[in-house]
């Protein structure tokens, strides 16, 4: 089955650090982008980076520039979102994607981050 | 960065009645390489990931119903759902793929009147 599937969230303080998993299955996991997509309690969806196959291609939203890391382990067809200094405004659901290029047509449930004292 | 901008922000619309929501962006989402549109369209029900149904602006997604169309071209686009019926109520969002930072409109909710 093509599936992604997350792991990672909890609460965590403000100032904190958090390190979400992705895990893909079902299909070639290192011809694809991936991309991690955050929705906050009652919001839209807000794209957050993506990484390109070999991972020598990564871009950021700026609210977390210096502060989150996009990686990816072709070997273990997975990729992951360190997060670090965590700010209350980084609550929300995370969700994992992929697809063609920068289209993202899969997408995994999502794991909630929860960032409060 | 690209703003998507959505209207209306909530739509009720009677069951087999014809819904149409409208995106605009900030600058066109015409790739000039590719020549495709990079504009995509999603479908979100309470407790789900956002659900892919059109990209390119008006390709839809394999399995999604023909009630659904996309068109457009440049900076403006529209989501048609011909005949609406129980099961389209949901958030739907279009979202631009062209640039970073990829973005979304701020969602139009669809309900049944």
């Amino acid at each position: 089955e093509v599936q992604l599937v997350e792991s990672g969230g909890g609460l965590v303080q403000p100032g904190g650090s958090v390190r979400l998993s992705c895990a893909a299955s079902g299909f070639t996991f290192n011809n694809y982008w991936m991309a991690w997509v955050r929705q906050a309690p009652g919001k839209g969806p807000q794209w957050v980076a993506n990484i390109k196959q070999d991972g020598s291609e990564k871009y950021y939203v700026d609210s977390v520039k210096g502060r989150f890391t996009i990686s990816r382990d072709n070997a273990k067809n997975s990729f992951y979102l360190q997060m670090n200094r965590l700010r209350a405004e980084d609550t929300g659901l995370y969700y994992c994607a992929s697809g063609p290029g920068w289209y993202s047509n899969l997408w995994g449930r999502g794991t909630l981050v929860t960032v409060s004292s | 960065d690209i703003v998507m901008t959505q209207s209306p922000d909530s739509l009720a619309v009677s069951l087999g009645e014809r819904a149409t929501i409208k995106c605009k962006s900030s600058q066109s989402l015409l790739h000039r390489t590719y020549r495709e549109t990079f504009l995509a369209w999603f479908q979100q029900k309470p407790g789900q990931p956002p659900k892919p149904l059109i990209y390119g602006a008006s390709t839809r997604e394999s399995g999604v119903p023909d009630r659904f169309s996309g068109s457009g071209s440049g900076t403006d686009f529209t989501l048609t759902i011909s005949s609406l019926q129980a099961e389209d109520v949901a958030v739907y969002y279009c979202h631009q793929y062209l640039d970073a930072p990829l973005t979304f409109g701020g969602g139009t909710k669809v309900e049944i009147k």
